[in-house]
């Protein structure tokens, strides 16, 4: 089955400490994404690459950073500068930076111990 | 700047009765526009979308949705709905930004299908 994967499936962070949520996609997509979702707000870009080895921030990228040495993972680092981390997250890829649509992963519920 | 505006953050409605969700954008340019629907605890599913040509949309299960550029509207539509529509709805349109496409979210709207 082609899809995205997100792991794991409910987080829990304590104070100061950093946590990676995984994203793999086997769609064989050159554009990743992750978003930060909070109820009444819809979903927030916090950073997307187009290719590997590339990436760029998006309009809420302090306290995360990210890497993307392969084509199919898009890993997402929560650090500890990130005061405000209880979140939905999720991970997106489309086939390439002129497509229009894009396919989402099932989501991580990120929580602060 | 764009942005989009979904008008109602919950709507309850009874099974079998028609719904209308409203989504409004703001763009100056051309624009694509997107229903996503999320089940509880899931990602985002693409409902329908539209890209270009007829501006009435619809998708597998019922639901459609048409474009209308002169109100800059793109409102989610559905004759009869059933208890498994429980869902929250986004709309989102697609601009250029920084040489990609980028994906512009509404709040979200709530839908709620009683017995």
């Amino acid at each position: 089955d082609g899809g995205i994967t997100q792991s794991p499936k409910y987080l829990f962070r304590k104070e100061g400490q950093n946590v990676t949520l995984s994203c793999e996609q086997n769609l064989n997509h050159d554009a990743m994404y992750w978003y930060r979702q909070d109820p009444g707000q819809g979903l927030r870009l916090i950073y997307y690459s187009q290719i590997v080895n590339d990436f760029q921030k998006g309009d809420i990228a302090e306290g995360y950073s990210v890497s993307r040495e392969k084509k199919e993972s898009f890993p997402l680092t929560v650090t500890s500068a990130q005061k405000n981390p209880t979140a939905f997250y999720l991970c997106a890829s489309s086939l390439g930076q002129a497509s229009n649509i894009q396919y989402f992963g099932a989501g991580t519920r990120l929580s602060v111990l | 700047a764009q942005s989009v505006t979904q008008l109602d953050s919950q709507v309850p409605v009874f099974e079998e009765a028609p719904v209308e969700l409203r989504c409004n954008y703001s763009s100056s340019v051309s624009v694509y526009l997107f229903w996503y629907v999320q089940y509880p605890n899931q990602g985002l599913q693409l409902l329908l979308k539209y890209l270009s040509g007829s501006t009435l949309v619809k998708s597998i299960n019922g639901f459609e949705a048409e474009f209308n550029k002169s109100q800059t509207s793109f409102h989610l539509r559905k004759p009869s709905v059933h208890i498994s529509d429980t869902a929250e709805y986004f709309c989102a349109v697609s601009v250029i930004s920084g040489g990609y496409n980028k994906l512009i979210f509404g709040a979200g709207t709530r839908l709620a299908v009683h017995p």
